[in-house]
């Protein structure tokens, strides 16, 4: 089974609406972390946002939240006030920390395009 | 946060030959990982750089495959060997930091011909 689904190929959304991301995993370990980074064209990962499994509250950074349900499962990213420059792949990725030396698995992506 | 250099950005190798990639953080970090990502796919763990201790890899990848150096807390070096087409990838190092954040360097786009 997979760890990370993103169910969301490709989207488009009109600029300035908000947007969200979906995303599910899968695990037993009760100590993990939930993470979605920005790939641009250009091929670089870049960092967006974190939740800890034991974290209390959504996670926020700037524009970007994290939807976290729990007991669903579910770490959805939400995009607020979309840009142009928000146009890029997205992924989900799941840190499971019980083996305490784990990288990342990731889910397949979902690749945003922002329309003016 | 860490901020990685990763060399080369890409390259153009014949099949047969082997090429090394260079991953330098500029902070102490306990692991270091190895990601391949395949032409319009997600990113595949490789393995895991300890150092002091031999890589940990994952199902599908070997060591001599995919030889791992680990000299120091600060660099590693990841070389694919006796590369063949399907060995095009972008290879990217990653550390984690914190525990709450994960950062990448910029890739090494390999192209086998």
């Amino acid at each position: 089974a997979q760890k990370i689904t993103q169910t969301q190929p490709g989207m488009f959304v009109q600029e300035k609406e908000a947007v969200t991301l979906d995303c599910t995993y899968d695990t037993s370990d009760p100590s993990y972390g939930l993470f979605w980074y920005k790939q641009p064209s250009s091929g670089e990962m870049i960092f967006l946002i974190y939740q800890g499994s034991y974290d209390q509250q959504n996670a926020t950074e700037g524009r970007y939240s994290l939807n976290f349900q729990k007991a669903r499962k579910s770490a959805n990213l939400v995009i607020s006030a979309s840009q142009l420059g928000d146009s890029a792949m997205y992924f989900c990725a799941m840190r499971e920390e019980g083996g305490g030396a784990d990288g990342l698995t990731f889910g397949k992506g979902t690749h945003l395009i922002i329309q003016p | 946060s860490a901020v990685i250099s990763q060399k080369p950005s890409r390259d153009i190798c014949q099949r047969g030959t082997s090429l090394t990639i260079q991953c330098q953080v500029d902070s102490q970090v306990t692991m270091m990982f190895w990601y391949r990502q395949q032409p319009g796919q997600s990113l595949t763990l490789i393995a895991t750089a300890n150092q002091g201790s031999e890589a940990t890899y994952e199902s599908g990848f070997v060591i001599d495959k995919f030889p791992i150096s680990r000299p120091n807390l600060t660099f590693s070096t990841l070389t694919v060997s006796n590369m063949s087409p399907e060995d095009s990838s972008i290879y990217l190092c990653s550390v984690v930091w914190l525990n709450t954040e994960a950062f990448f360097g910029q890739g090494t786009r390999l192209t086998v011909v």
